[in-house]
């Protein structure tokens, strides 16, 4: 069955500090890989995401993220937080562009000063 | 240019009401997607339809629930005879549609419904 685990429920991080929340999914083909951050009370913001090519992919706020087949991981990542990235980050799977989208249980991240 | 659009943002219904759920798509897309999300837990999904068509509703439960996207007007997700359990926000997205590399899926801010 199609899956996606985030490990980690709650990450505190030091504002500055360097972040990688993960990211595991399991599924049968090729999968379409995205991020989304949700801060409370709003919906969901596309961070970026991954359908072919550069398994190193860039995204908005300065995030990334790897695909790593291997692993069947997409990590997302960031060199320096900031204390307006403190939200809640949604790793997800999707066959295909234009199905339906299998989301993890979400990462809380908080940043502390 | 206007994103999903969602509305009411709150809801809130007794036992046995009806909620009734609107999602306007960004503009020119033509497809919409329903998710729910309880509390601590991740979306869910429920419906995928297209302008009068339901696609996929393998999401959704067979009792109580309907969704429509009709011709003109937005996409309308219907709880009948409302229970505690419907209590969660339910996020509306869209996509263009043309299957396509840049098929992503946009949200809205979410409808919450608090049933009482």
């Amino acid at each position: 069955a199609q899956s996606v685990t985030q490990p980690d429920i709650h990450i505190t991080v030091s504002e500055g500090a360097s972040l990688e929340l993960r990211c595991n999914y399991s599924y049968g083909a090729t999968p379409y890989l995205f991020w989304y951050v949700q801060s409370p009370g709003q919906g969901l913001q596309l961070l970026l995401k991954y359908f072919s090519g550069d398994t190193l992919v860039q995204g908005i706020k300065g995030f990334e993220a790897e695909f790593k087949r291997s692993q069947s991981s997409f990590n997302l990542r960031k060199p320096s937080v900031h204390w307006s990235d403190a939200a809640e980050y949604f790793c997800a799977v999707g066959a295909q562009a234009g199905t339906a989208l299998i989301f993890g249980k979400g990462t809380t991240l908080s940043v502390s000063s | 240019n206007a994103g999903v659009m969602q509305n009411p943002r709150h809801l809130v219904r007794r036992r046995g009401q009806e909620a009734r759920l609107r999602c306007s798509p960004m503009k020119g897309h033509s497809h919409v997607y329903w998710y729910r999300q309880l509390p601590e837990e991740g979306l869910k999904f429920m419906v995928y339809l297209q302008k009068e068509n339901i696609i996929d509703e393998s999401g959704m439960p067979k009792e109580r629930f309907s969704a429509e996207f009709p011709k003109e007007g937005p996409s309308i997700l219907r709880i009948q005879q409302v229970v505690r359990g419907d209590s969660a926000a339910y996020f509306c997205a869209s996509s263009w549609g043309t299957g396509g590399a840049e098929e992503t899926q946009y949200f809205g801010p979410g409808t919450r419904l608090l049933v009482l």
